[in-house]
């Protein structure tokens, strides 16, 4: 089993719609949770981290459900900037003493105009 | 400022070829990762420095791929006798201080997309 689990998609969303992304993990002494954004031949970049309080950036809400080891990432009135592939994010603290981000696989999202 | 910056942007090797991947992170960022991201994968530990001491190197997929950090800022990945699933894109990352108690958040460099046939 993977340490992080996305559906991998393709959502195809029409522009203006409310996207919604789950993901799971599996290790429950988890640190710390993100979501990056990954376009299409370029390096990832940090998104938004998640509360488990929950928290809001704009359009985009993040949401972590440590009982359910699961995080969310909502997007409404999706623009076409969006199209995008995000990547959920766990951050563990390894045996060493450094932080290990565990990527899942991505979600590849495409806004329809 | 300037980013991660990380060279050659792409390299093809023939297998048993040994390759050397180059990352330059943000000037006075202490930490430093590399990763390896195969097609339609998300990326994957392998190694982490903290100045020039290679404190975590658990990722590493074998004894052909050897990281190193001498002084502490510009960071080479080597690949010994490449072979095709070595084939990735090789992410470095680099944060400003030690990646444990402080989270800080990692900037990414473009990456270096090896193919080898």
């Amino acid at each position: 089993r993977k340490e992080v689990e996305q559906d991998p998609g393709p959502f195809n969303v029409p522009e203006g719609a409310t996207v919604a992304f789950n993901c799971t993990y599996s290790n429950s002494a988890s640190q710390s949770f993100f979501w990056y954004r990954q376009d299409c031949r370029k390096e990832p970049k940090l998104l938004m981290s998640v509360y488990s309080s929950g928290n809001e950036d704009g359009r985009f809400t993040a949401q972590l459900n440590r009982a359910s080891q699961y995080i969310s990432l909502l997007i409404r009135d999706s623009k076409l900037s969006d199209s995008a592939t995000y990547l959920c994010v766990v951050n563990l603290i390894s045996n060493f003493g450094n932080e290990k981000l565990t990527f899942g696989t991505g979600t590849r999202l495409t806004i329809i105009p | 400022g300037a980013g991660v910056s990380q060279s050659p942007r792409y390299k093809v090797a023939k297998r048993g070829q040994d390759v050397a991947l180059r990352c330059d992170p943000i000037s006075g960022h202490v930490s430093l990762f590399w990763y390896q991201q195969a097609l339609g994968q998300g990326p994957e530990f392998l190694t982490y420095f903290q100045n020039e001491a290679q404190l975590d190197k658990s990722g590493l997929p074998s004894d052909r791929f050897f990281a190193e950090r001498p002084e502490g800022s510009v960071s080479t990945l080597k690949i010994q006798r490449t072979q095709q699933e070595d084939s990735a894109v090789y992410l470095c990352a680099s944060s400003l201080d030690e990646a444990g108690y402080i989270q800080e958040t990692q900037y990414f460099g473009p990456g270096t997309r090896l193919l080898v046939l």
